[in-house]
């Protein structure tokens, strides 16, 4: 069974940055392309943009290019995604899914205050 | 982008009553429409992928549709399990959008 496991919830100040891990289990992450979904709270989902690990290639929906970055560890079969310059705006939920696969991560809070 | 636009934004109904939810893409995605059920709390449940193919080990009560731009979420005979937000998310083209999600409220 592939399940994707995030890592734990962030508090973080504002004008900093996080990483976050998305680690898959059950397959090798290079047979999906790994998409990020954000979710403010009581809100709707954001596809954030997707990695391909098999080659690192990238896309980005626009509003997030300069501040999202995403990356892949074949190595440890776990996805990554990197927020810069945060501010309030990017207090939500971050979410890791292989797309039209269906599988889906459990979700990581991240609130930034100061 | 893509623009899709869900409705309604919210609908109420009876245990055992047929709802039906409607996504209207902006151009043509040629079929490339996922349906997702959220429950609170809880991460996003592929309910339907490629318009009209259900996804293993969701109810056949659920079914999905498409009539040229209008995708359809149909769910029959409701649960009380089914109260939930559902989403449809297009993956025609790049940056893959959603509709602004349908909460279902059990009566």
């Amino acid at each position: 069974e592939v399940q994707l496991q995030q890592s734990g919830a962030e508090l973080v100040r504002p004008g900093t940055s996080v990483k976050l891990s998305c680690k898959v289990s059950g397959d090798t992450i290079t047979a999906y392309y790994m998409h990020f979904v954000k979710q403010r709270p009581g809100q709707g989902l954001e596809w954030i943009g997707r990695i391909d690990p098999e080659d690192d290639s990238t896309k980005y929906a626009e509003k997030f290019k300069n501040k999202a970055t995403l990356t892949a560890d074949t190595s440890s079969n776990t996805a990554y995604l990197k927020l810069s310059s945060l501010t309030s705006e990017d207090t939500a939920t971050y979410f890791c899914t292989t797309g039209s696969y269906g599988y889906w991560g459990q979700g990581v809070m991240v609130t930034v205050s100061s | 982008d893509i623009q899709m636009t869900q409705s309604p934004a919210s609908l109420s109904a009876s245990l055992g009553e047929t709802v039906t939810i409607e996504c209207l893409a902006s151009e043509d995605i040629y079929s490339n429409l996922a349906w997702y059920q959220q429950k609170p709390g809880k991460s996003p449940q592929l309910l339907i992928y490629d318009a009209s193919s259900l996804q293993d080990g969701v109810p056949s009560r659920f079914s999905g549709s498409e009539s040229g731009t209008q995708y359809s979420l149909e769910i029959n005979s409701l649960q009380s399990e089914d109260a939930a937000t559902y989403f449809c998310q297009q993956h025609h083209d790049y940056p893959y959008t959603f509709g602004a999600g349908t909460k279902l409220e059990l009566k």
